[in-house]
């Protein structure tokens, strides 16, 4: 079983639709949960980050956390083909009383908004 | 504020031969990453440091990879002798520690390909 797991998509949404991004997560150490978008050929950039059960939004995103169902969400409302892109969600787990923690990827999920 | 350099961009390289990458941080970011990331996967950490110690490098393959952090500034990642499997996007990323987890902020990457 993968520490992280995404449906690789593609996902492909309708302009102003809502797209939901989903990920498990083995780890139930697992405290801080992060989602990045990656476009096609450039690097991972941040989009949020969540810590605690519930919901976090952020302008037109929204994660979601349920650390009892490991389960974490990416909801982005009012897509925009802007948007299209690889949508990472990452992990991390804290050890031996230090703030280091180790951040595992997922495979990520190809998001497409079409006009 | 400038964000992580790498360079170089891209790196065409044939089997046995060796290849070196370079990564400056953003300034005052005192933790630094090394990921490989295959096509179509997520990024997948090689190794970190704290100012120049490595602190976590449970993944880099030491028989072929090294990796050094003078002064705790740039770092430089190494690969002697490459193998075709080692054809990937190396990214570097940095971050300040913080308590819940850290914000890594990327690279553009260095693409290699092994002939």
């Amino acid at each position: 079983q993968k520490e992280v797991e995404q449906n690789s998509g593609p996902l492909s949404v309708p302009e102003g639709a809502i797209a939901s991004l989903n990920c498990t997560y083995s780890d139930r150490g697992s405290q801080s949960f992060f989602w990045y978008r990656q476009y096609s050929g450039k690097s991972p950039e941040l989009i949020m980050f969540i810590y605690s059960n519930g919901d976090k939004e952020d302008g037109r995103f929204t994660a979601q956390l349920n650390k009892a169902s490991q389960y974490v969400s990416l909801l982005i409302r009012d897509s925009q083909p802007s948007d299209s892109a690889t949508y990472l969600c990452a992990v991390i787990r804290f050890s031996g009383g230090t703030s280091y923690g180790k951040l595992t990827f997922g495979q990520g999920t190809i998001l497409t908004v079409h006009p | 504020e400038a964000g992580v350099v790498q360079s170089p961009r891209y790196k065409i390289i044939e089997k046995k031969q060796p290849v070196a990458f370079w990564c400056n941080p953003i300034s005052g970011h005192n933790t630094l990453y090394w990921y490989r990331q295959n096509l179509g996967q997520g990024p997948e950490l090689l190794i970190r440091y704290e100012n120049e110690e490595a602190v976590d490098d449970s993944q880099l393959p030491k028989d072929r990879f090294s990796a050094e952090r003078l002064k705790g500034v740039d770092s430089t990642l190494k690969i002697q002798p490459a193998e075709l499997g080692d054809s990937a996007v190396y990214l570097c990323a940095s971050s300040l520690v913080r308590p819940l987890g850290d914000e890594q902020f990327f690279g553009p990457g260095t693409r290699l390909t092994v002939l």
